[in-house]
This record gives C-alpha cells, structure tokens and sequence, in this order.
C-alpha cells in the first residue's frame, strides 16, 4: 500500500480482555517496529522485526504483550488481560531495510482505551 | 532505556519567526532524525542527518549535529501556522530508533 496502515484507529475494552492490534506495512519495507505513546509523552518503543531475523523484543513492558509478524508482511501486537496502564496510542512503523539511512514511516496508530 | 530530551518543551511564535529547537542525546549514535506529530497520531519524517554530517538542510528545515557535545538543533525558518505539531528527535543506535519526549510547537497566525 502507499503507507502503512493500522487497525483499528480506536479501540475501547475493557479491564481483564485481550486485545490485538493490526499494522499492515508498506510493501517491501522488511523492518518494522511497534512503539506506544502515553498521553503527552513521547515514544516507548516496544519490539522491532527485520526480516527473518528474530525480533528484539526487549521494549515489550510484560508478558501480557506479544507480537508476530506473519510472512515477513502484516504484523499483530496481543495484549493479554488489559490493565488500565495499557491505555496509549500504538504506533507502528516500517522501514524499506533494516537500517536507519531512509527514515521510518509510520502508521496513524491504534488508541487503546482500557476501562 | 536511554532517550534524547528537546528543549525547549513548549515553544510559542509568531508566523514569520524562525523556530529553534534542542535535542541531546546520550548515545554514539549512527544518525539522528526529525519527526514531526500532529494531534497525538502519525508521526512525519522530517530530516536525517548522519554522524558524519554537521549541517544539513531541507526546504525551510536546518538541522545541525554536534557530536562532541551529542546534541542537534532543528531550526525552521518563516514558520506558519501549519507548522503548529510535536517535534521529537529520535537517535538511532543499532537497530532501535528511540525518541526524545518532544517539543510542542505554537505558531501563532
């Protein structure tokens, strides 16, 4: 696609349920990165993917949050039993190759509401 | 982890001014960039600049690198009124991009 899509844009849920999130990265981009963002804060970066390599996990908070990349293509962030702490914006982003030199495109994020 | 810090956290101008903003960081790192956010959601690559590089420029953006004192500043000239979003530098160490926590730029119309 011509950029990178995440879905959904709002989700609301409540305390105690599993939620997934979904990023569709541009085409051919093989790295691609999961950052969440407090209200007002900056970003918190939470797992990185680049190609068949296996992904650097070392940002995800708990073991309540996991996250796959399927075909090296659409990408899928799991938050298991939700805690009202969960409540951010998820971004994620994706760049042509695994390095730095082109910049990173990014999603328009998925609000997380836990209540 | 370790994150960059832009100065200041708020800045307010009127449309024509120039905008400078601040950002050190404590890596060695491979490059440095620039985003921009508006309302909290995307963010929009502005500018890399390598460690290598001292001045570079794009359209009415100007960012320069220090390394000897890990720092960088994003200057934008003739600044608008859409110009009014968060600015956050983000230093790449490895494969991790990590950001600082922003500046909020107000361009008074």
């Amino acid at each position: 696609g011509a950029g990178v899509s995440q879905s959904p844009s709002n989700k609301v849920t409540e305390k105690g349920k599993d939620v997934e999130l979904r990023c569709d990265p541009i085409s051919g981009h093989t790295a691609l990165y999961w950052y969440r963002q407090s209200l007002g804060q900056g970003l918190e970066f939470l797992i990185y993917f680049q190609g068949n390599s296996a992904p650097d996990k070392s940002g995800l908070p708990s073991d309540r949050f996991s996250a796959e990349r399927t075909g090296g293509s659409v990408s899928t962030l799991t938050i298991q039993r939700t805690q009202q702490e969960d409540s951010a914006v998820y971004l994620c982003a994706s760049s042509l190759v695994g390095r730095e030199f082109y910049g990173y495109t990014f999603g328009s994020g998925t609000r997380l509401t836990v209540v | 982890s370790q994150q960059g810090e832009e100065d200041p956290q708020a800045l307010s101008i009127q449309e024509g001014e120039n905008a400078t903003m601040n950002c050190s960081y404590k890596t060695s790192i491979n490059n440095l960039q620039w985003y921009r956010q508006n309302s909290g959601r995307g963010l929009v690559h502005l500018i890399l600049i390598r460690s290598n590089e001292r001045e570079k420029h794009s359209g009415r953006l100007r960012v320069t690198l220090d390394t000897s004192k890990k720092s960088s500043s994003l200057l934008i000239t003739a600044s608008r009124a859409a110009d009014t979003a968060s600015y956050f530098c983000a230093e790449t160490s490895g494969s991790r991009l990590t950001f600082g926590e922003g500046t909020q730029l107000t361009v008074n119309p």
